[in-house]
C-alpha cells in the first residue's frame, strides 16, 4: 500500500486476556519496528525486523510481549495475559533500503487494557 | 530508556512568529531527526541530519546539529495554526545493525491564530 498501517486502531480489552496488533508495511520495505508510547514512559523502541535476519528483541519490555514477521511481509505484536500497565498506542514503522534512513509510521493502534 | 531531552515541554506562540525548539542527546549519534505527531498517533517525519551535518534546511524548517554539544535544534519560521502539534527528536545509534528511533519526551507547540 502507500503507507504503513496497522489494525486495529483502537482496542478495549480485559485484564488478562490476549490481543494481538497487526501492522502491514509499505510495500517493499524489508526493515519493520515496532515502538511503544505511553503516558508515563514516552516512546518506547520494542522489536525490530530486518529481512530474514533474527529480531532485535531488545525493547520487549516481558515475556508476555512477542512479535512475528510472516513473509516478510505483515507482522503481529502478540500481548499475552495483558495488564493495565499495556495500555498504550503502539505504532508500527518502516524504512526503504539503507540502515540510516527516515521511518514511516501508521496510524497506531491504541489499547486500553481494563 | 530516553535518549533525547527536548526543551521548552511547551511552547505557545502567535500564528506568524518563530518557533525555536531545543533537543540535547548522551550517546554519540549516526544521525538525529525530528518527528511531529498530531493527536498523539502516528508520527510524521520531517527532517533528518546526519552526525556530519551542521545544518539543513526544508521549507519552513531548519534544524541544526552541534555534536560537540549534544544538542541539536529545530526552527519552524512564520508559524501556522496548522503547525500545532508534539515535536519529538530521535536519535539514531552511531553503531548497531539497525536504526531503531531513541526519542525525546517531546515538545507541545501551540499556534494561537
Amino acid at each position: 500500500g502507500a503507507g504503513v498501517s496497522q489494525s486495529p486502531s483502537n482496542k478495549v480489552t480485559e485484564k488478562g486476556k490476549d490481543v494481538e496488533l497487526r501492522c502491514d508495511p509499505i510495500s517493499g520495505h524489508t526493515a519493520l519496528y515496532w515502538y511503544r508510547q505511553s503516558l508515563g514512559q514516552g516512546l518506547e523502541f520494542l522489536i525490530y525486523f530486518q529481512g530474514n535476519s533474527a529480531p532485535d528483541k531488545s525493547g520487549l519490555p516481558s515475556d508476555r510481549f512477542s512479535a512475528e514477521r510472516t513473509g516478510g511481509s505483515v507482522s503481529t505484536l502478540t500481548i499475552q495475559r495483558t495488564q493495565q500497565e499495556d495500555s498504550a498506542v503502539y505504532l508500527c514503522a518502516t524504512h526503504g533500503r539503507g540502515v540510516y534512513n527516515e521511518q514511516f509510521f501508521g496510524p497506531g493502534t491504541r489499547l486500553t487494557v481494563l | 530508556s530516553q535518549q533525547g531531552e527536548e526543551d521548552p515541554q511547551a511552547l505557545s506562540i502567535q500564528e506568524g512568529e518563530n518557533a525555536t525548539m531545543n533537543c540535547s542527546y548522551k550517546t554519540s549519534i549516526n544521525n538525529l531527526q525530528w518527528y511531529r505527531q498530531n493527536s498523539g498517533r502516528g508520527l510524521v517525519h520531517l527532517i533528518l541530519i546526519r552526525s556530519n551535518e551542521r545544518e539543513k534546511h526544508s521549507g519552513r524548517l531548519r534544524v541544526t546539529l552541534d555534536t560537540s554539544k549534544k544538542s541539536s535544534s529545530l526552527l519552524i519560521t512564520a508559524s501556522r495554526a496548522a503547525d500545532t502539534a508534539s515535536y519529538f527528536c530521535a536519535t539514531v545509534p552511531y553503531t548497531g545493525a539497525n536504526s531503531k528511533l531513541t526519542f525525546g519526551k517531546g515538545i507541545t507547540l501551540s499556534v494561537r491564530p
